[in-house]
């Protein structure tokens, strides 16, 4: 059974700032690694798919990378409306979600 | 415009059921995949349940397999979600969410709703 863990949980930073998530698989899901982002009262929104693909109306400040078990996603320069928090998903089997990653203002 | 909206949540006892709809407008429904993600109070994004456009191929999440029933009616641009023996912890705020459309992504969720509340409690 692949487990999915995000790093860090919460993650301090300041507008303007680079912000670097982490998602780690227990085995290889190969490219197959979607990012959400989720505000509070708000449903999640899709940002990245196949580990780099931005979805549609995506910024290009976010980007991921990586492949097999260790994926990043990186916000270049934060802004206000980024402040959220983030999923990681593996789609080389049935879904799954890591337990998110919390972005807050420094 | 892609719209995806839920109804049947409500306050249930343990062990009854319930039956969760996804109404879908804006996107031809018999195209793509349509999957359930729940999310408890607090919690993180858990994956439900996931239908194939031509209901051929269906996955649940094993804390709900054997208890949970996915189904869609294309004629009826339609998504459900049958739900015996609820247990306290299947509360959650439940969403639909669309299946990608580009090749090989189908498991990963492009649209969602805004959920419907399923509390489970006596």
């Amino acid at each position: 059974e692949i487990v999915m863990t995000q790093s860090p949980a919460t993650l301090s930073v300041s507008p303007g700032e680079r912000a670097t998530l982490s998602c780690r698989a227990s085995q290889s899901v190969s490219s197959n690694l979607a990012w959400y982002q989720q505000k509070p009262g708000q449903a999640p929104r899709l940002l990245i798919y196949g580990a780099s693909t931005r979805a549609t109306g995506i910024p290009a400040r976010f980007s991921g990378s990586g492949s097999g078990t260790e994926f990043t996603l990186t916000i270049s320069s934060l802004q206000s409306e980024d402040f959220a928090v983030y999923y990681c998903q593996q789609y080389n089997n049935w879904p799954l979600f890591g337990g998110g990653t919390k972005v807050e203002i420094k | 415009e892609v719209q995806l909206v839920e109804s049947g949540g409500g306050l249930v006892q343990p062990g009854r059921s319930l039956r969760l709809s996804c109404a879908a407008s804006g996107f031809t429904f018999d195209d793509y995949a349509m999957h359930w993600v729940r999310q408890a109070p607090g919690k993180g994004l858990e994956w439900v349940s996931g239908i194939s456009w031509n209901s051929g191929s269906i996955g649940y999440a094993d804390s709900v397999k054997g208890r949970f029933t996915i189904s869609r009616d294309n004629a009826k641009n339609s998504l459900y979600l049958q739900m015996n023996s609820l247990r306290a912890e299947d509360t959650a705020l439940y969403y639909c969410a669309k299946g990608h459309a580009a090749v090989g992504a189908t498991l990963v969720m492009d649209y969602w709703g805004q959920g419907t509340l399923v509390t489970v409690s006596s």
